[in-house]
């Protein structure tokens, strides 16, 4: 089944300590997306990128980077992770070409800092 | 100002009884998805509504678009404790987001109980 993927589910990292989260697609979608959500609060974007243009929300620390080497593939990396940067880390792609736009989640990596 | 007001945030009734959770704009969006996200997993897409006025139905979910496409409610009937989770609406292409962009309300924290 095409899909979203999302590892580790859960990552425990030191404070301080980079830490990188993956996410793959077999959906071939164009639009990737990185969101963090904090508990039972709605999902707040990062950033996203549209096929290779990377778009950063106006509000996201610089703290937090990504990549995305290919079309199937887009990590998160959290540069020097701070207690408040604890949250469920969301990927979610799109086919940006005309439509609805629909969103598509993976299940979410959880992030320990200590 | 919350571009997507929903209502309630939190909603905790008995097995069997009906609900209706509301997703209120003032601004126009081209369409609007409702999600349903469970502990510790991504939103999974119940449904996208594009056309003003659209009504679907998702078994005991019915949805509705607003005729001015600025608002959208979810109506459950005969709540299951499986209806349990965080319902999540969002609006495509809303004031200063790209049309692949989700703008996502606050949620509704379902809890039903047996």
């Amino acid at each position: 089944d095409a899909m979203v993927i999302q590892n580790p589910r859960y990552q425990v990292t030191q404070f301080g300590k980079p830490v990188t989260l993956s996410c793959s697609q077999t959906l071939n979608h164009n639009v990737m997306y990185w969101y963090q959500q904090k508990s039972s609060q709605a999902p707040k974007l990062l950033f996203h990128y549209y096929d290779k243009d990377f778009n950063n929300e106006a509000d996201t620390p610089d703290n937090f980077q990504s990549r995305r080497p290919n079309t199937s593939f887009c990590f998160l990396d959290i540069r020097s992770p701070g207690l408040g940067d604890a949250a469920m880390y969301l990927c979610a792609t799109s086919f940006g070409t005309g439509g609805t736009y629909e969103q598509y989640f993976g299940p979410g990596t959880r992030l320990t800092v200590t | 100002t919350q571009l997507l007001e929903q209502s309630p945030q939190f909603l905790s009734i008995q097995e069997g009884e009906n609900l209706t959770v509301y997703c209120n704009s003032s601004s126009v969006f081209s369409s609007l998805q409702w999600y349903r996200q469970e502990p510790g997993e991504g939103p999974v897409l119940l449904v996208t509504v594009v056309t003003g006025g659209e009504v679907k139905k998702l078994k005991r979910l019915t949805f509705q678009f607003g005729d001015a496409r600025k608002d959208s409610s979810l109506h459950i009937t005969a709540a299951q404790p499986g209806d349990t989770g965080l319902y999540l609406c969002a609006g495509n292409g809303g004031p200063g987001a790209g049309s692949y962009q989700l703008t996502f309300g606050k949620g509704t924290k379902l809890s039903v109980i047996p």
